[in-house]
């Protein structure tokens, strides 16, 4: 069974400081990654994805992931955090099952707070 | 594009009502997601369709809740009867393609149930 793990329920950072959230998964086969954001009282947002080729992948915001396969991670970075950055983010992994069918498995999600 | 548009916003009701939820998904995508989310236990995915198909209903809790497509613009969530274990954001999202496609979610319906 696929799964996808964040170890940190939340993350706090100084803004202007640079922030990681962290993702590892588990899947049989080639991993689609995905990051999301959740607002308050929102539905989620796409924020970036990987799906082959280059292990860095830029998303909306200024964020950046990347996939390292090795350590089966897919950390979301960025270079330097805003007061607006504090939300709930999700990562979530999509493989394909029998059928053609490609489940997708969201984590339990990490509260980034960005300190002024 | 209006995105994906779920009605209503907010739907208080008595144990033991019938609920239904409304989705309009994106035009021209054809995957249809139901999730449930809540403090306890986050994002659970309850029903996945396909070209209105359902692929994936094992995260249906029970009978209680059923979801129709009856076409590729618009879907229901039902429960009946409702229990306030039952209270929870529901979001429809909908999707494009069978490879690695993100959703696009909705603004979510807020259940209560007393």
């Amino acid at each position: 069974a696929q799964s996808v793990a964040q170890p940190e329920d939340q993350v706090n950072v100084a803004e202007g400081n640079p922030l990681t959230v962290k993702c590892t998964y588990s899947v049989s086969g080639n991993p689609y990654l995905f990051w999301y954001v959740q607002y308050p009282n929102r539905g989620l947002q796409f924020l970036l994805k990987y799906i082959t080729g280059d292990n860095l992948v830029k998303g909306s915001y200024g964020f950046e992931a990347e996939f390292n396969k090795s350590q089966t991670s897919f950390h979301l970075k960025k270079p330097s955090a805003l007061v607006s950055d504090s939300a709930l983010y999700f990562c979530a992994v999509r493989a394909l099952q029998g059928g053609g069918y490609q489940k997708v498995t969201f984590g339990t999600g990490t509260k980034l707070q960005v300190i002024p | 594009d209006a995105g994906v548009i779920q009605s209503p916003r907010h739907e208080v009701t008595e144990m033991g009502q019938e609920v239904t939820l409304r989705c309009k998904p994106i035009s021209g995508h054809n995957s249809l997601f139901w999730y449930r989310q809540t403090m306890m236990r986050g994002l659970e995915l309850l029903i996945y369709f396909n070209n209105n198909v359902p692929i994936d209903d094992s995260g249906m809790p029970e009978d209680r809740f059923s979801a129709k497509m009856p076409n590729a613009s618009f879907s229901t969530l039902k429960i009946q009867p409702s229990e306030p274990r039952d209270s929870a954001v529901y979001f429809c999202a909908s999707g494009e393609g069978p490879q690695g496609y993100e959703q696009y979610f909705g603004p979510g319906t807020r259940l209560t149930v007393t």
